[in-house]
């Protein structure tokens, strides 16, 4: 069974910085793409970065460039979420993501829990 | 980046009713096209990828078409668990962009 735990949520002042885990199971983790997808409480759906397979490549949304950084470490099936200069817009449940099938276009099949993130002072 | 409008933003069915949802991209975008269920309190589903293939175990009343812009969510006969916010999705370019949603209630 496919199991994605996040942790690393929390409460954080505007400005600072956290950084999110993700442990993978239940899957051969290093063959599928993954990705960070968060929601505004009582808002919509919003993708936030996406890593391959070996983690040569990544993008993310314009929003967060330069300062969340997604990373992979596939010895440990875990996945992050480094975010820095962390502003009160970034509030929000954050849901670590699996592609449905390694070699397709983007789905996200497989969610976690999510993992509360809030900016405030 | 590619916008993703849903209509109607929400509404109101009856068991046994067909639900259509629609979903236009602000451009072309083939069949790069998901949809997901939301439930409170729970991760978003993935219902239908590729704009019509169903996921596997997402109950056969759903089914989704269209391929372009335009695109459509169908729920042949809603049934009470049915209930919840809809989202479609583009995969055709990041940032993988999800409509507003649409807030579906059961009369």
């Amino acid at each position: 069974e496919v199991q994605l735990v996040e942790s690393g949520g929390g409460l954080v002042q505007p400005g600072g910085s956290l950084r999110l885990s993700c442990a993978a199971s239940g899957f051969t983790f290093n063959r599928y793409r993954m990705s960070w997808v968060r929601q505004v409480r009582g808002k919509g759906l919003e993708w936030v970065a996406i890593i391959n397979q070996d983690g040569s490549e990544k993008k993310s949304v314009d929003s967060v460039r330069g300062r969340f950084s997604i990373s992979r470490d596939n010895a440990e099936n875990s996945l992050y979420l480094q975010m820095t200069s962390l502003r009160v817009e970034d509030t929000a449940m954050y849901y670590c993501v699996r592609d449905r099938t390694p070699e397709t276009t983007v789905s996200f099949a497989y969610w976690g829990q999510g993992a509360l993130v809030t900016v405030s002072s | 980046d590619i916008q993703m409008t849903q209509s109607p933003s929400s509404l109101s069915a009856s068991v046994g009713d067909r639900v259509i949802i629609t979903c236009r991209a602000s451009q072309t975008i083939s069949d790069y096209l998901n949809w997901y269920q939301e439930k409170p309190g729970k991760a978003p589903k993935l219902l239908i990828y590729g704009a019509s293939s169903l996921q596997s175990g997402v109950p056969s009343r759903f089914s989704g078409s269209g391929s372009g812009t335009d695109f459509t969510l169908t729920i042949s006969s809603l049934q009470p668990e049915d209930f919840g916010t809809y989202y479609c999705q583009q995969s055709y370019s990041s940032a993988y962009t999800f409509g507003q949603g649409t807030k579906l209630e059961i009369k």
